[in-house]
């Protein structure tokens, strides 16, 4: 069990809606990663928090925000949900920011949009 | 630009044959991390191994193994005997080096293993 729980584990929202997934990180890592997890592709990467500070972003658009709590628990916010958000999303703690650890990831939560 | 690329898509063997999982990666660090994951059906990402880039010691656990290989960036994963329990989507990644100022992970596209009884 790596301790890294998602909440909740399904969800089915409708086009133009705005989603809040939430993430509790592993105890004592600082640092949260999410993923957008489409259909038979490989994670790709959101966004990363580090000591509740944005610490990086992938291509996504400004649609896709998040937030990191002081327990280091973090939410991912999409707005204006369009069909291709549709995927699993996954979140991962790890107990540094750079590369030199392993990330360590939930359950994830499968969006639906309709 | 990072690239990740596993070439198999689907692989399928019969229990306890040995199979081997290909990847391959592209990358401009000298320092970088490569990654293997499985993803149960459960949908969780389960960490294997993690190896660095000044490190090309080929590593076995266990049924599985790992080849590392810096000349041809290759880091293939072989499981030995494989079981039915071994069924998954396996994922190669790749990190950037600690230096930089986020750590995220650039995944392939996975390879599912179907292992048959």
């Amino acid at each position: 069990e790596t301790g890294v729980t998602q909440s909740p584990t399904h969800l089915i929202k409708t086009r133009g809606q705005q989603v809040t997934l939430r993430c509790s990180s592993q105890s004592g890592h600082n640092t949260v990663s999410w993923y957008q997890q489409a259909l038979g592709q490989g994670p790709q990467f959101i966004f990363q928090y580090y000591r509740e500070e944005e610490n990086g972003r992938g291509n996504f658009p400004p649609r896709f925000s998040g937030l990191q709590f002081p327990n280091y628990s973090s939410e991912l916010n999409v707005n204006a949900l369009e069909l291709d958000d549709s995927a699993l999303y996954l979140c991962a703690s790890s107990p540094l920011r750079g590369g030199d650890t392993e990330a360590f990831f939930g359950q994830g939560t499968r969006l639906t949009v309709v | 630009a990072q690239k990740v690329t596993q070439a198999q898509t689907e692989i399928s063997v019969v229990e306890k044959e040995d199979v081997t999982l290909d990847c391959v990666y592209e990358t401009r660090d000298t320092t970088y991390y490569l990654f293997w994951y499985k993803q149960p059906p459960s949908g969780e990402l389960v960490f294997l191994i993690r190896r660095n880039s000044f490190d090309e010691q080929n590593e076995i656990s266990g049924r599985y193994s790992w080849n590392f290989q810096k000349s041809t960036s290759s880091f293939n994963f072989t499981i030995t005997a494989s079981q039915v329990v071994d069924s998954a989507v396996y994922f190669c990644a790749l990190s950037e080096s600690w230096y930089s100022s986020a750590s995220k992970i650039i995944f392939g596209s996975g390879t599912r293993l179907s292992i048959r009884p």
